[in-house]
């Protein structure tokens, strides 16, 4: 069966302290693993899209890496701004997302 | 930009109302979606479809249909809402199957 995990379910972090998230993941056949934010009472905003393992993307102050197994979120020197819950997906052979349960990441000044 | 827009992002409705969510995106997209989002349950998938009048059960259909008329929009009916179904709706949409899927900012019903 298709899974996602991730971890830490929350993050406490001050401003400037770099970390990452983490999404586990077994699917069969990935077709895609999806990185969103998502600020309270809003919908998801895309962040990602990785493809195979190996494959790294960056955005100001966010990088994505993907392994076979995992991939990481990693927040280089995060402002308060930072802070949502940023929530993790993988697509398989079957084409549905299977969405892990996120990650509340807060980010104090 | 990609654009999804939710008519109705507040709703409150009484037990047993005919309730229609509607959904409108902008960038000719084959494929759409609705999805709801409860806490510590994630996002689960209601119904999706890939062309129009075409739709497919998503994990949890019960007590809602779709219709889809026009490509560019999708709309959620619940047939006679219950208190269950208060929960935050949220639709996307994406290009082709295997492509990134777009939300829109969320639709949140309470059934009193």
């Amino acid at each position: 069966e298709d899974q996602v995990t991730q971890s830490p379910e929350a993050l406490r972090l001050q401003e400037g302290e770099s970390s990452s998230l983490n999404c586990s993941y077994t699917v069969s056949g990935l077709r895609g693993l999806f990185w969103y934010r998502q600020d309270p009472g809003k919908g998801p905003e895309f962040l990602f899209t990785l493809y195979s393992a190996g494959e790294e993307k960056e955005k100001e102050r966010l990088k994505a890496t993907l392994t076979k197994k995992e991939s990481f979120l990693h927040i280089t020197a995060p402002k308060p701004e930072d802070s949502a819950t940023y929530l993790c997906a993988v697509r398989g052979s079957s084409y549905k997302l299977i969405f892990g349960s996120g990650t509340r990441l807060l980010v104090r000044p | 930009d990609v654009k999804v827009t939710q008519s109705s992002r507040y709703l409150v409705k009484r037990t047993g109302e005919k309730v229609f969510l509607e959904c409108v995106q902008d960038m000719d997209h084959e494929n759409m979606f609705w999805y709801r989002q409860d806490p510590g349950l994630g996002l689960r998938l209601i119904y999706f479809s890939y062309d129009v009048k075409m739709k497919e059960k998503g994990d949890i259909p019960e007590g809602y249909s779709v219709s889809r008329e026009k490509k560019e929009r999708f709309s959620l009916i619940l047939e006679s809402a219950s208190t269950n179904q208060t929960s935050m709706y949220l639709c996307a949409s994406s290009l082709e199957a295997q492509d990134t899927i777009y939300f829109g900012e969320g639709s949140w019903l309470t059934v009193v």
